[in-house]
């Protein structure tokens, strides 16, 4: 199954809603994960099951969508929500990645 | 603390070998299915390797397979991946994952450890 991040890259300035488009080729149903990654850092788990937050990850980020279409949400962007974005799915083995999508400020 | 600790990395000539290590602390280890996913420079994430919690499935990439290969030993809580006739197209960070499964509704990958860094160059 093949993931297809939009955009790859996105502008936007603190106190924005942004949004994340995640495709796959095949239906994922909701084993579709998302994770945000900063400079010289391993990635970290941001939402699990298409829409579950993770432990500690503030409820301005969420996840939506089913099936082979997904999308994360940021409302009212922070200064360190500026980071890369990877959807991943793991409903099926190889598990796979979108492409990133890195979220810089305007 | 709960944690997996990568280390083996390092500066490479192309063609030979080397032998990566991931050891978890502080949770049940044998509980869980391991990968390893790379990063090169400037690049995404791409899945290289898993097994799963007892050893007993091992999956490996097409660019992987047959030159790498993943193993654990769950009375030592490590995993390993070796990699022989190694190219430049390997240089990359890797990192250690651990799988969460919450069966019927989601896996994921709960615990990355810090990566280690895998230079191949002449």
């Amino acid at each position: 199954i093949q993931v297809t991040q939009s955009p790859s890259s996105l502008s936007a300035s603190v106190g924005d809603r942004v949004s994340i488009t995640c495709r796959a080729t095949e239906t994922t149903t909701t084993y579709l994960n998302w994770y945000q990654q900063k400079p010289g850092k391993a990635p970290e788990l941001l939402i699990y099951g298409a829409s579950t937050l993770h432990r500690g990850v503030p409820s301005r980020f969420s996840g939506s969508g089913s099936g082979t279409e997904f999308t994360l949400t940021i409302t009212s962007l922070q200064p360190e929500d500026f980071a890369t974005y990877y959807c991943q799915q793991s409903y099926d083995s190889p598990r796979t990645f979108g492409q990133g999508t890195r979220l810089d400020l305007k | 603390q709960v944690q997996l600790v990568e280390s083996g990395g390092g500066v490479v000539q192309p063609g030979r070998s080397l032998r990566l290590s991931c050891t978890a602390s502080k949770f049940a280890f044998s509980n869980f299915a391991v990968f390893w996913v790379r990063q090169a420079p400037g690049k995404g994430l791409e899945w290289v390797a898993d097994i799963s919690p007892e050893g007993r499935e091992k999956y490996h990439s097409d660019s992987v397979r047959g030159r790498f290969t993943i193993s654990r030993d769950n009375s030592e809580n490590t995993v390993y991946l070796e990699m022989k006739s190694l190219r430049s197209d390997d240089t990359a960070v890797y990192f250690c994952v651990r799988e969460k499964r919450e069966l019927r509704f989601a896996y994921y990958f709960d615990l990355w450890g810090q990566g280690t860094q895998v230079t191949v160059s002449s």
